[in-house]
């Protein structure tokens, strides 16, 4: 099975800041990789699919990139609506594992 | 509007049963693979489950493999997950989701409010 690690598991910044969170894989997905969005009491929301490409109506501060091994979830101008968990999923292979998610809070 | 209805949650003891249900609108449902996911009281996502289209396919993660059983009614709109020998590791918000596309490199952009299971005597 294809594991899947995020870092940092926990991150603290102040609206406007850039934030950038990483994904590895345990093996190479090529670009098969996608980001959700989660908030507290909510279910996961769709943010990016292989690996760079914004699901419709996802702002452009958000952007993805990376294939292989190591993916980047990046949003460029942190909002007060962004502060959420964010996870990573492989769709290279079943099962579709997640990663352990990266939470960001307001500093 | 694509609609996912989760229903059959509960408290059931170990070593129990339960059948979840999810009902679907707002779409082709026999064009899609759907799936489960769960999460654990404060804890991170988890995938449990897939089923294709057509229902000919399914998959399990190791964790729940010959405890449940995922299957679908295309002609109601109605995605299961079959839960049995559960253990309290078993707690857990249960979502169904929907494909977002029909290859299987597209992730689940549809979700439902989650119905909660929770095994415990």
């Amino acid at each position: 099975d294809i594991q899947l690690t995020q870092s940092p598991s926990f991150l603290s910044a102040s609206v406007g800041d850039r934030v950038t969170i990483t994904c590895r894989a345990s093996q190479g997905i090529s670009t098969s990789l996608a980001w959700y969005q989660q908030k507290p009491g909510k279910a996961p929301k769709f943010l990016i699919y292989v690996a760079s490409t914004l699901q419709t109506g996802v702002p452009s501060r958000f952007s993805g990139s990376g294939s292989g091994t190591e993916f980047t979830l990046t949003i460029s101008s942190l909002q007060p609506e962004d502060f959420a968990t964010y996870y990573c999923q492989q769709l290279n292979s079943y099962p579709e594992t997640f990663g352990p998610g990266t939470k960001v809070d307001i500093k | 509007e694509v609609q996912l209805l989760e229903s059959g949650g509960g408290l059931v003891q170990p070593g129990g049963s339960l059948r979840l249900s999810c009902a679907a609108s707002g779409f082709t449902f026999s064009s899609y693979a759907m799936t489960w996911v769960r999460q654990a009281p404060g804890k991170g996502l988890e995938w449990v489950s897939g089923i294709s289209a057509g229902g000919t396919r399914t998959y399990y993660a190791d964790s729940v493999k010959g405890r449940f059983t995922i299957s679908r009614d295309n002609s109601k709109n109605t995605l299961f997950l079959q839960m049995n020998s559960l253990t309290a590791g078993d707690t857990a918000v249960y979502y169904c989701a929907k494909r977002a596309g029909y290859s299987s490199s597209w992730p689940y952009d549809s979700w439902g409010q989650g119905t909660l299971v929770t095994v415990s005597s």
